[in-house]
């Protein structure tokens, strides 16, 4: 399966807990987004990264969340101290550098759900 | 900025009705505009695209029109099917960024036997 790939699909924590969410692009792929959806809602931008280098995080919360796509390995978004606001589907996007139209790939989401 | 407008749902039709979603945007410099779908418990999919002002994107039966004199891009179907009830969300992208795309708030449609 050559798609975008999100792990876990279902994640369950107490508020205070931290999240932990990971996305491997396509095959090719270099660039990563990371977008939430809160129930009832639609897609909102949270964070755009390339290897190693976060380009533009301008919709992350400024607390407890952040992102980070290294040279080796899937991109993670990690959530501290979770509170019930941020359940949510995590939708992780990837597009090919460079001439690209816009179109994006996504992942089948994970739903973080805080007790 | 840009901003994309869709129409409010649910949608409710009857199978084998003709189904319109509509969309309009607002952009700075030259977006492609996309539909996208997402069935229960998935992600989103691709349904079509259109790069350019007048092109018309098609599959699957549903069509849409990159209308840039009414900043529009509305998706129709003319006969739907119960297996197209999902969410339907409108974008734009700009391939200076692609990524932060901008998405309307989807319009959940349902279609009855």
């Amino acid at each position: 399966n050559a798609g975008v790939m999100q792990n876990p699909r279902h994640l369950v924590r107490r508020r205070g807990q931290e999240a932990r969410l990971r996305c491997s692009p396509m095959k090719g792929h270099s660039h990563v987004y990371w977008y939430r959806q809160l129930p009832e809602e639609g897609l909102k931008f949270m964070v755009y990264l390339q290897k190693e280098n976060i380009i533009d995080e301008s919709g992350m919360p400024k607390e407890r969340f952040s992102a980070e796509f290294p040279k080796e390995g899937p991109s993670i978004l990690r959530i501290q101290q979770v509170v019930r606001g941020d359940s949510a589907a995590y939708f992780c996007a990837s597009s090919p550098a460079g001439g690209n139209t816009g179109e994006l790939f996504f992942g089948e989401g994970s739903r973080l759900t805080v007790l | 900025g840009n901003s994309v407008t869709q129409m409010e749902g649910p949608v409710t039709l009857s199978e084998e009705a003709f189904l319109t979603i509509n969309c309009t945007y607002t952009a700075t410099g030259y977006p492609s505009l996309f539909w996208y779908v997402q069935y229960p418990g998935e992600g989103l999919q691709l349904l079509l695209k259109a790069t350019k002002a007048d092109d018309k994107g098609s599959n699957k039966g549903f069509e849409a029109t990159y209308r840039k004199e009414t900043t529009s891009f509305h998706l129709e179907k003319g006969s739907v099917q119960v297996s197209d009830s999902a969410v339907y969300f409108c974008a734009l992208g700009l391939n200076t960024n692609a990524g932060k795309s901008t998405f309307g708030d989807g319009t959940t449609l349902t279609v009855k036997p």
